[in-house]
This record gives C-alpha cells, sequence and structure tokens, in this order.
C-alpha cells in the first residue's frame, strides 16, 4: 500500500520558471514532511521539511505548502536553474513515536532547460 | 565532520548467496537506518537502529537483519539474495534529541546486483 503518492513522475522546466511537484498521503498520523534531493549517484539531502501546524515554509527559492484537510502538500522551486536538475523526493513519517522512519513518494525527474 | 560512508559502493553476488554491506555513521549521531530504492522508485524503510537495538522495522523478511556497533556504526545483512533484492541500499543516520534531532543523513549507497 502506498502511502505516499507523488506526481508528476517528470518534469521539464525552462531556466527561471517555477516547478511545481505535488504529494498527497493517507496516514493522518504522520506529522513531518520532508523534501529530499537527489543526485545521479548520491544519496538523497535533506531540502526543507514542514510540521502539520503550519501551512506553508519559504527557504531562499524553496517553498513547501501544506494542506492538512485535503492531506496533500507541495514543492515548489521558484527561478528554477539548471543546476537543480534533481530527482525530488517528498516524504512522511511519524516522529512523536521515537525516531524518524520516512515514507518516501515514488520521486520526480525534474530537469531545468537553458 | 564526516558524513554518512558505507562500503562497498558496488558488488554483484548470484542468487542464494549472502551479503553484509556497511555503514558508519555521521559524527555525533546515535540513530543508524537503512532503505532500499530500487530503480525509479523512492527507499524503502528496511529498519533502525538505536542504543544497538532495533528500533523499527518496515515490511522486509526476516533475511534481511542489521547490527550496530557501540561506536553507532552499522551492517546490513541479507541471506539467500534473490533477483529482487537487486537495488540501491542506503544507510542514514540521525540523533534523536538536540540540535537536528530526527534528520536524516544519507549515505550515497551501496549499489548491489544480484544475478
Amino acid at each position: 500500500q502506498q502511502q505516499v503518492k507523488q506526481s508528476p513522475q517528470s518534469l521539464i522546466v525552462q531556466k527561471g520558471g517555477i516547478s511545481i511537484i505535488n504529494c498527497a498521503y493517507e496516514n493522518t498520523a504522520f506529522d513531518y514532511f520532508p523534501w529530499y534531493q537527489q543526485f545521479p549517484g548520491k544519496g538523497p539531502a535533506l531540502l526543507i521539511a514542514i510540521r502539520p501546524d503550519v501551512s506553508e515554509k519559504k527557504e531562499g527559492r524553496f517553498t513547501i505548502s501544506f494542506n492538512k484537510s485535503a492531506k496533500q502538500f507541495s514543492l515548489h522551486i521558484m527561478d528554477s536553474q539548471p543546476g537543480d536538475s534533481a530527482t525530488y523526493f517528498c516524504a512522511a513519517s511519524i516522529l512523536t513515536g521515537g525516531g524518524n522512519k520516512l515514507t518516501f513518494g515514488t520521486g520526480t525527474q525534474l530537469k531545468v532547460e537553458l | 565532520e564526516t558524513g554518512v560512508t558505507q562500503s562497498p559502493t558496488h558488488l554483484i553476488k548470484t542468487r542464494g548467496q549472502q551479503v553484509t554491506l556497511r555503514c558508519s555513521s555521521q559524527s555525533g549521531h546515535n540513530t543508524v537506518s537503512w532503505y532500499q530504492q530500487a530503480l525509479g522508485q523512492g527507499p524503502q524503510f528496511i529498519f533502525q537502529y538505536y542504543r544497538e537495538e532495533e528500533n523499527g522495522r518496515g515490511n522486509f523478511p526476516p533475511r534481511f537483519s542489521g547490527l550496530q556497533f557501540p561506536n553507532y556504526s552499522s551492517e546490513l545483512n541479507v541471506n539467500a539474495l534473490e533477483l529482487d533484492d537487486s537495488a540501491l541500499y542506503l544507510c542514514a543516520s540521525s540523533s534523536l534529541a538536540g540540535v537536528g534531532a530526527n534528520v536524516l543523513t544519507f549515505g550515497a549507497g551501496s549499489r548491489l546486483t544480484v544475478l
């Protein structure tokens, strides 16, 4: 059972454009929602994360929008750059149980073209 | 400050064999998690270790086992390898408390191919 659904599978954006990746979750017990960025040959690296008590979090060009009632969250990359070309994963976990065991989405391969 | 290091980076095994993958956690981290990432998929949680004991397990059979050592390094062992075990195995370390608690730092992974 896939608990975190991610779309689109791939995305091509022009340099300077906005990249938007969407995720939906099923388990209402999730209380931590991070986004990870993965380059070829590397492990995933934390990009930005949000807790369900806020609806938006912004760090530089990256923004998470969170809709608790719809059980959806999204990543917006403003002014997308070729260096942002990577695979992006949304994830969710329950922090209150001790430890951090992430459930990942299936990933979005982003390509930013010049 | 060193990151998470994993070894070996690549290995090839045949069906039915056993494999051991190793992970050195980031300095200051006391928790280690293992994930399996099949080609084109997101990582899937295998298990987590804290204070040398398993602290949560995903939907993986018992032939997947692990160890955590007093220095917080860890091993993942897989017995009776199957073709579907071919994947990138990721180790991630974290701490349960303090600054940056529960933020996972991933290694670059060990690419296992089962023939």
